[in-house]
């Protein structure tokens, strides 16, 4: 059964930088055409994507967050990563893991979701 | 961007009745590819990451009570519960995935009345 998990601090100060890991277990983050994205959602709100990245490090970004985050992937670890820099309390949200199938040319939903991190930006 | 707008914002409905959630994208999500709308229909309850329900518009995302549908197409999309059961009381997401950024309706809540 494959599972995500999300690890990171809680807290983060302002203007500072965020930093989670997803690790997938029961599964390999190399099956192919398989991605593996973030997703946030601040509280009480919607949920906004991020990025997605294939484990060839083909990357998809949220042009909205484009300037500030870097996803990357370590197939050695099974694991993916999110950084999000100069961080404000407006980015304060539970941020999600999540697998989605396809390619530019036919997506698929996000089917697999880890159980997701809050993370409180504040001084 | 494609935007993603739903309605009604919230809903309650008597149990064992009928709940329908519309949802709206901006601009066509069908897939050229496979002629399938790039539609997924979400469900989140609280404390609880989304769970998937419908996918391609109108399919039904294995061990999803078949009394939950999903129709539509173009740019008009619709969820909808027959019969509803207590356990259905949630949060209700549209995303398209046609294209990135991928986007998501803002939610509708289902309540007993």
């Amino acid at each position: 059964q494959l599972q995500l998990q999300e690890s990171g601090p809680g807290l983060v100060k302002p203007s500072e930088t965020l930093s989670l890991t997803c690790t997938v277990s029961g599964g390999s983050i190399t099956n192919n055409n398989y991605y593996w994205g973030w997703i946030r959602q601040p509280p009480g709100k919607g949920l906004d994507w991020i990025a997605s990245i294939y484990y060839s490090g083909i990357i998809y970004y949220n042009p909205s967050l484009k300037s500030r985050v870097t996803i990357s992937v370590d197939p050695s670890k099974n694991q993916f990563s999110l950084k999000l820099t100069s961080v404000t309390a407006a980015d304060t949200a539970v941020y999600y893991c999540a697998r989605h199938f396809g390619d530019s040319s036919a997506w698929q939903r996000f089917d697999m979701w880890g159980q997701g991190t809050m993370v409180t930006v504040s001084p | 961007d494609i935007v993603m707008t739903q309605s009604p914002d919230s809903l309650a409905v008597s149990l064992g009745e009928r709940a329908t959630i519309n949802c709206k994208s901006s601009q066509s999500v069908l897939n050229s590819s496979n002629n399938k709308n790039s539609i997924a229909w979400y469900q989140q309850k609280p404390g609880q990451p989304p769970k998937v329900f419908i996918y391609w518009a109108s399919t039904r995302e294995s061990g999803v009570p078949d009394r939950f549908s999903g129709s539509g197409s173009g740019t008009d999309f619709t969820l909808t519960i027959s019969g509803l059961q207590a356990e259905d009381v949630a949060v209700y997401y549209c995303q398209q995935y046609q294209s990135t950024p991928f986007t998501f309706g803002p939610g509708t809540k289902v309540d007993i009345k």
